[in-house]
């Protein structure tokens, strides 16, 4: 086990509604990546969040955002789901923005 | 564009024999590879990084060849087991901590 939790493990929305998804990252660490992963694909990066600030964005619509808190856990939300959106969300943590990051278990959000 | 890939979608193996799974990418810029193991309805787990100053790196029953000359990545995996079963991934980044851009994944079988 990593140390990164996720929650929750299972969600099912309809189109157009919103998500929140978080993750609390391993004891220590102050970075946090998000990233979604598609049936049958690789993870692809969604944004990366360092000491409470966005440290990077990959192609990705504004209607993802996220969010770091003080105590470096994440949360990432998702307005107006599309079917599309329906993919196994992996949040990963790290010491520092430069070390190695460790997986949560995902969660994974169906819309219908 | 940045992509990461495999050679081969799948892998079949008997155990005990030793495993090469491929990969090539794309970016010569990329500095840190990693491979990591995804079990079914987990997330990825770190197996071994090697960074761009490196061609070789060695872990338990684990070893990271890097060909910067051809953009080639291989994890060889010695006397494959049954719990070696998995898709695995290779990945890459600018830096270690940084966006991780991920292939699409070899699952591998191994039979008793």
């Amino acid at each position: 086990e990593t140390g990164v939790t996720q929650s929750p493990t299972h969600l099912i929305k309809t189109r157009g509604q919103q998500v929140t998804l978080r993750c609390s990252s391993q004891s220590g660490h102050n970075t946090v990546s998000w990233y979604q992963q598609a049936l049958g694909q690789g993870p692809q990066f969604i944004f990366q969040y360092y000491r409470e600030e966005e440290n990077g964005r990959g192609n990705f619509p504004p209607r993802f955002s996220g969010l770091q808190f003080p105590n470096y856990s994440s949360e990432l939300n998702v307005n107006a789901l599309e079917l599309d959106d329906s993919a196994l969300y992996l949040c990963a943590s790290s010491l520092e923005a430069g070390a190695e990051a460790f997986f949560g278990q995902g969660t994974r959000l169906t819309v219908v | 564009g940045e992509s990461v890939g495999l050679h081969l979608p799948t892998l079949s193996v008997q155990e005990g024999d030793n495993s090469i799974i491929n990969c090539a990418y794309s970016n010569s810029a990329s500095d840190y590879f990693i491979w990591y193991k995804q079990e079914s309805g987990k997330g990825p787990q770190f197996i071994i990084d090697i960074r761009s100053n490196m061609d070789k790196r060695q872990g338990q029953r684990v070893t990271v060849l890097l060909n910067k000359t051809v953009k080639h990545l291989s994890l060889q995996i010695a006397a494959t087991q049954p719990g070696d079963s998995a898709v695995y991934f290779c990945a890459e980044s600018h830096q270690a901590g940084t966006a991780l851009i991920f292939g699409k994944g070899t699952t591998l079988s191994v039979s008793s």
